[in-house]
């Protein structure tokens, strides 16, 4: 079956220390993106890419960074300049070549919790 | 830049009862709708969409929801819930020519009482 995976489901850090959150791909979309969900805020949009090699900064971005050197792949990194890391990480995506009606589909999250 | 507007934060509701969550979004421009449904520590999960056409849209699990332009509004409906419904709810909105962008609302949670 076609789907995104996040791994891990549960990441534990102490402060200070970088981390990366797994997002990988196999619906052959071009567009993926990070939202970062923290209780009664809804889903905000840390970077999102359109197309291998690049990728723009969403409302929240400050203390994060990504790469995306493979459609099937677009891992976030979440820097020890991020002040308040611990929330509920979110990876999507989006076929664009169905045109812009089409939804957002949504891996399982990475639940990150740093002390 | 959108915004959108799910008023209530949290809605109880007996089993078996009809349920409304509401959502209104801010542009008067052409937008394509979406409402996810969330379940604890899980992604989100597409419900329903509305792109064009018929203002009444059905989804899964029984949902419905109705597109009104005048009011900017895109409510969801079930008319007899069950306790499986029980979860977190979203409203999305994205803009026609513009549809890399995704705009959320806040969420509802939605506790359905046996």
């Amino acid at each position: 079956d076609g789907g995104i995976t996040q791994s891990p489901k549960y990441l534990f850090r102490k402060e200070g220390q970088n981390v990366t959150l797994s997002c990988e791909q196999n619906l052959n979309h071009d567009a993926m993106y990070w939202y970062r969900q923290d209780p009664g805020q809804g889903l905000r949009l840390i970077y999102y890419s359109q197309i291998v090699n690049d990728f723009q900064k969403g409302d929240i971005a400050e203390g994060y960074s990504v790469s995306r050197e493979k459609k099937e792949s677009f891992p976030l990194t979440v820097t020890s300049a991020q002040k308040n890391p611990t929330a509920f990480y979110l990876c999507a995506s989006k076929d664009e070549l169905t045109g812009d009606n089409s939804p957002l589909h949504f891996g399982n999250g990475t639940r990150l919790t740093v002390t | 830049a959108q915004s959108v507007t799910q008023l209530d934060s949290q809605v109880p509701v007996f089993e078996e009862a009809p349920v409304e969550l509401r959502c209104n979004y801010s542009s008067s421009v052409s937008v394509y709708l979406f409402w996810y449904v969330q379940y604890p520590n899980q992604g989100l999960q597409l419900l329903l969409k509305y792109l064009s056409g018929s203002t009444l849209v059905k989804g899964i699990n029984g949902f419905e929801a109705e597109f009104n332009k005048s009011q900017t509004s895109f409510h969801l409906r079930k008319p007899s819930v069950h306790i499986s419904d029980t979860a977190e709810y979203f409203c999305a909105v994205s803009e026609a020519d513009a549809g890399n962008q995704f705009y959320f609302g806040t969420g509802t949670s939605l506790t359905v009482i046996p």
